[in-house]
């Protein structure tokens, strides 16, 4: 049973450029939800995909958008990358939304920005 | 503003002992929680959830309280065991979505078990 995938595991970029992030959920699962963890802090609600639409957004700019493909894999995309985009990108995923389920996470993708 | 709040940063238990995690939150409209456990290098694993028509949910070792007065939930872990290390999130979730809407989680308490 394939749990939920994540690449790359880590990556380093500068202020201003462009970063994707991928993700592939947990086998069986179809909605994908995006989170920032910023060192000591949390996990944050970015945004969830569900029927490559965006269903609900959390507190984050523009900058930050997503996309979800018909085999329910999704990314994660920013631009004009800041210093404080430095944080681990968690991935996770459920059998839909807002039914009960509870969201299964992949180990995360590492990003600094210089 | 934390809507979700942790406040030991970390704890030491004795192992065997009982673990008392705490969480309190400010949100009304919050009515499903969560805990989440997380080991270094790997994402956060799902430990026990409560939805707020109840007051406890017990699960093994875990068990999740829940007083919507106060608006505070706790996590007892009995008999703590060395596996047991490891940062625990509190999350919380509003809508009746369950936890599979967006969570929103308090900065987490590194518990450290004591040989």
């Amino acid at each position: 049973d394939a749990g939920v995938t994540q690449s790359p595991t880590h990556l380093i970029k500068t202020r201003g450029q462009q970063v994707t992030l991928r993700c592939s959920p947990k086998s069986g699962h179809d909605t994908v939800s995006w989170y920032q963890q910023a060192l000591g802090q949390g996990p944050q609600f970015i945004f969830q995909y569900y029927e490559e639409e965006e269903r609900q957004r959390g507190n984050f700019p523009d900058r930050f958008s997503g996309h979800q493909f018909p085999n329910y894999s999704s990314e994660l995309n920013v631009n004009a990358l800041l210093l404080g985009d430095s944080a681990l990108y968690l991935c996770a995923s459920t059998l839909g939304p807002g039914v009960g389920e509870t969201q299964y996470f992949g180990p995360g993708t590492r990003l600094l920005v210089l | 503003d934390q809507q979700v709040k942790q406040n030991s940063p970390s704890l030491s238990v004795q192992e065997g002992r009982i673990s008392i995690l705490n969480c309190d939150y400010t949100n009304s409209m919050f009515d499903y929680f969560l805990w989440y456990k997380k080991y270094p290098a790997e994402g956060p694993t799902f430990l026990i959830s409560i939805s707020s028509i109840k007051d406890k949910n017990e699960d093994g070792r875990f068990t999740v309280f829940l007083n919507k007065s106060a608006k505070h939930l706790s996590l007892h872990i009995v008999p703590s065991q060395p596996g047991d290390s490891a940062v625990y999130f509190c999350a919380a979730s509003e809508e009746s979505g369950g936890g599979a809407d967006g969570l929103t989680f308090g900065k987490g308490t590194h518990l450290i078990i004591q040989p």
